[in-house]
C-alpha cells in the first residue's frame, strides 16, 4: 500500500538549534515528494519539492530535504529555528494514479524561546 | 487578485441541513480538490476534478457531493450535515506537470 508517514506528532526545540522533521515514504510511492507548511489559520504552501535530478533540493525561508531512496526518506532540515517558523509541516508524495497526493499526518513545531 | 479563495470561512450549522462550500481559482488550473483535515489526520481528499464536467471520488466522498461546470469553481455540497463533519475544508488547484498544489486558506465548518 502506498503511505507516507511522519515520525512525530510534535517536534520541539528551541531557537537557534536545529530542525529536523522525518517523513518516509513506502517504496510503492513514486519519487515526487514535497513538504508544506502551514501557519495558523492559513492554508498550506508549498515549501520544497523533489522530482528528479539532485537529491539535495532547498526550499524556501532556509528549509532543505534530501531524498534517499535506499531509506526511504525525505527528511526536512534547518540549521537554526527560528521562532517563526512555528507551524505545522506536511509531508505529501504523489501518486502515479490520477495525480493525487498521499500525505503524512502532519508534525507540530514548537519552537522553544 | 490572483489566487484561490474559499467561502465561508467560518459555518456553523445544524445536523440535516445543506452546506455548500464554495471555491474559486484565478489560475485556470485543470485540476481542483476538496479535502478536510481533521487532528491526528493527515488531508483526506474527498473529492477531485481534473476539468470541467469531470469529478472523481477521493478517500472520504460520503456524504458530499461536487460539481464543476466552469473551470474556476469548484464548489463542495454537504447534502445532510452529520456531526462528524465538523472539519476544516481545504480547497485546492493545481497542474499536472508540476505536482504543486495551491490551497486556499480552508473553511472551517461545525455541525451542531
Amino acid at each position: 500500500a502506498q503511505s507516507v508517514t511522519q515520525l512525530g506528532s510534535h517536534v520541539s526545540v528551541s531557537e537557534g538549534a536545529l530542525v529536523l522533521l522525518r517523513c518516509n515514504y513506502s517504496s510503492s510511492v513514486p519519487p515526487y515528494l514535497f513538504w508544506y507548511v502551514q501557519y495558523p489559520n492559513q492554508g498550506l504552501q508549498l515549501l520544497l519539492k523533489y522530482t528528479t535530478g539532485a537529491t539535495l533540493v532547498k526550499g524556501i525561508n532556509g528549509f532543505e530535504a534530501e531524498f534517499k531512496k535506499s531509506e526511504t526518506s525525505f527528511h526536512l532540515t534547518k540549521p537554526s529555528a527560528h521562532m517563526s517558523d512555528a507551524a505545522e509541516y506536511c509531508c505529501a508524495g504523489l501518486t502515479d494514479s490520477n495525480y493525487q497526493l498521499i500525505w503524512g499526518a502532519g508534525t507540530k513545531l514548537i519552537i522553544k524561546p | 487578485d490572483a489566487g484561490i479563495t474559499q467561502s465561508p470561512r467560518y459555518k456553523i450549522t445544524e445536523t440535516g441541513r445543506q452546506v455548500t462550500l464554495m471555491c474559486h481559482q484565478t489560475w485556470s488550473h485543470s485540476y481542483m480538490f476538496w479535502y478536510r483535515q481533521d487532528l491526528g489526520h493527515g488531508l483526506r481528499l474527498i473529492y477531485y476534478s481534473a476539468a470541467a464536467d469531470i469529478t472523481d471520488k477521493g478517500e472520504v466522498p460520503d456524504g458530499y457531493v461536487v460539481s464543476r461546470s466552469k473551470t474556476e469553481n469548484f464548489p463542495l455540497t454537504l447534502e445532510s450535515a452529520t456531526r462528524s463533519q465538523t472539519s476544516v475544508y481545504f480547497c485546492a488547484s493545481g497542474t499536472q506537470i508540476t505536482g504543486e498544489l495551491f490551497f486556499g486558506e480552508g473553511s472551517r465548518l461545525t455541525v451542531l
